[in-house]
């Protein structure tokens, strides 16, 4: 199972929006709405921001959205603030009843 | 709330043997499903194996297929990851998660991981 393609970068200025793209196969992304966001600062353990493609946990903010078109899905942060810079990786069930994530995507707030 | 801790850890050679723990608390361990994902040194998130919560389906991912195997016991609230015929690759942090409340296909508690090292 090959890792889900994403940007290995991307940055921002405070209050503007950046978008994550996260790209499959039919086989998971695209095959199913299982589409996971997760948020993982240096040394930390990651930390749950989105499931099944669009809905946020509670507790979790609303600059956090998700998205989803064909075999790639997206995360889209909106008011970028300096505590978002972090790693961010997207995970999907895929069709072997396994899951597979992103090689992740690193989050620079300029 | 939940919380997961992670031991088993160090360094082994490779070929060798290695069994990793998950002591969950503040949950009904037993009715949620449970993953085991690793992360090599600077790199990202690898999903290496999940157990559902009834033990009766076990998932690998390829690279550790036939080496590795998850299990748990409910009566200790501990999953378990038994690691056999080790490799220079399998370094890395490995977290234990719990399936999410919210979606039985994401994961909303994890460890804090606990480092393996396969050197000579």
């Amino acid at each position: 199972q090959s890792a889900l393609t994403q940007p290995a970068s991307v940055s921002g200025s405070p209050g503007q929006s950046i978008t994550i793209s996260c790209t499959g196969t039919s086989s998971d992304v695209g095959g199913y709405n299982f589409v996971s966001w997760y948020q993982q600062h240096p040394g930390k353990a990651p930390k749950f921001i989105i499931y099944d493609v669009n809905k946020r946990p509670s507790g979790v903010s609303n600059r956090f959205s998700g998205s989803k078109s064909g075999n790639t899905a997206s995360l889209t942060i909106s008011g970028l603030q300096a505590e978002d810079e972090a790693d961010f990786y997207c995970s999907s069930y895929t069709s072997r009843s396994t899951w597979v994530f992103g090689g992740g995507t690193k989050l620079t707030v300029l | 709330q939940g919380q997961l801790v992670e031991s088993g850890g160090g360094v082994v050679q490779p070929g060798g043997s290695l069994r990793l723990s998950c002591a969950a608390s503040g949950f009904s361990f037993s009715t949620y499903g449970m993953h085991w994902v690793r992360q090599a040194p600077g790199k990202g998130l690898e999903w290496v194996a999940f157990i559902r919560n009834d033990a009766t389906n076990k998932y690998q991912a390829d690279s550790v297929r036939g080496r590795f195997t998850i299990s748990r016991d409910d009566a200790k609230n501990t999953l378990y990851l038994q690691m056999n015929s080790l490799r220079v690759e399998d370094t890395a942090v490995y977290y234990c998660a719990r399936r999410a409340d919210s979606s039985a296909y994401s994961s909303d508690h994890w460890g804090q991981g606990t480092l393996v090292t396969v050197s000579s």
